[in-house]
């Protein structure tokens, strides 16, 4: 059983620029879900995906958008990049929401 | 608005030193309680799902255990490889599937 892969798992961007983050999920879970964990700070929730339709969203603005494939693969595409933006970007899938989450290693995105 | 309280910040322990993180919770609509671990540079390790209170679950030198408010990590007799952080995160009715993280505690668990 396959967990779940981010890649890449390392990026430098600089500000204004665009950035895409993907994920595949656990082998069966359809729900994925984005986080972002700044440096000492518990993860932030960005949204989830569930059959390919965003079922749920936290307070970032709509500059961070997504996607979900059929193959339940998902994407995060954060566009004109702030240094703020620079954090740890975690994909969390399951098999239905309110189930254990799994995480990927996540992403390590930095701006400058 | 929905949320977790975890402490302490950060504890150091002895090896063979037992202890215990607290995560306080907002009590109304919670869905499930979750611990998990978390390595520098590396994503949450799923440890435990807690759903009604007096329930406990177990796995090697861990226990966590759910209160009417709290819910509680118990470690026993440590080892140097239990360091990590610890979050703990809430589900609630309210919230969909989205889960709400605590700040972590750091534990450092010396030879």
């Amino acid at each position: 059983e396959t967990g779940v892969t981010q890649s890449p798992t390392h990026l430098i961007k600089t500000r204004g620029q665009q950035v895409t983050l993907r994920c595949s999920s656990q082998s069966g879970h359809n729900t994925v879900s984005w986080y972002q964990q700044a440096l000492g700070q518990g993860p932030q929730f960005i949204f989830q995906y569930y059959r390919e339709e965003e079922n749920g969203r936290g307070n970032f603005p709509p500059r961070f958008s997504g996607l979900q494939f059929p193959n339940y693969s998902s994407e995060l595409n954060v566009n004109a990049l702030e240094l703020d933006d620079s954090a740890l970007y975690l994909c969390a899938s399951s098999l239905a929401a309110g189930y254990g989450y799994t995480f990927g290693s996540g992403t390590r995105l930095t701006v400058v | 608005e929905d949320q977790v309280t975890q402490s302490p910040e950060a504890l150091r322990l002895q090896e063979g030193e037992s202890s215990s993180l607290n995560c306080s919770y907002t009590v109304s609509g919670l869905r499930g309680l979750f611990w998990y671990r978390q390595d520098p540079g590396k994503g949450p390790e799923f440890l435990f799902t807690l759903y009604s209170a007096g329930e406990e679950k177990e796995k090697e030198r861990l226990k966590a255990t759910l209160t009417k408010k709290e819910s509680f990590l118990h470690i026993t007799a440590p080892k140097p490889e239990d360091s990590a952080t610890y979050l703990c995160a809430g589900l609630w009715e309210t919230s969909g599937s989205r889960l709400t993280f605590g700040e972590g505690t750091q534990l450092t668990v010396n030879p």
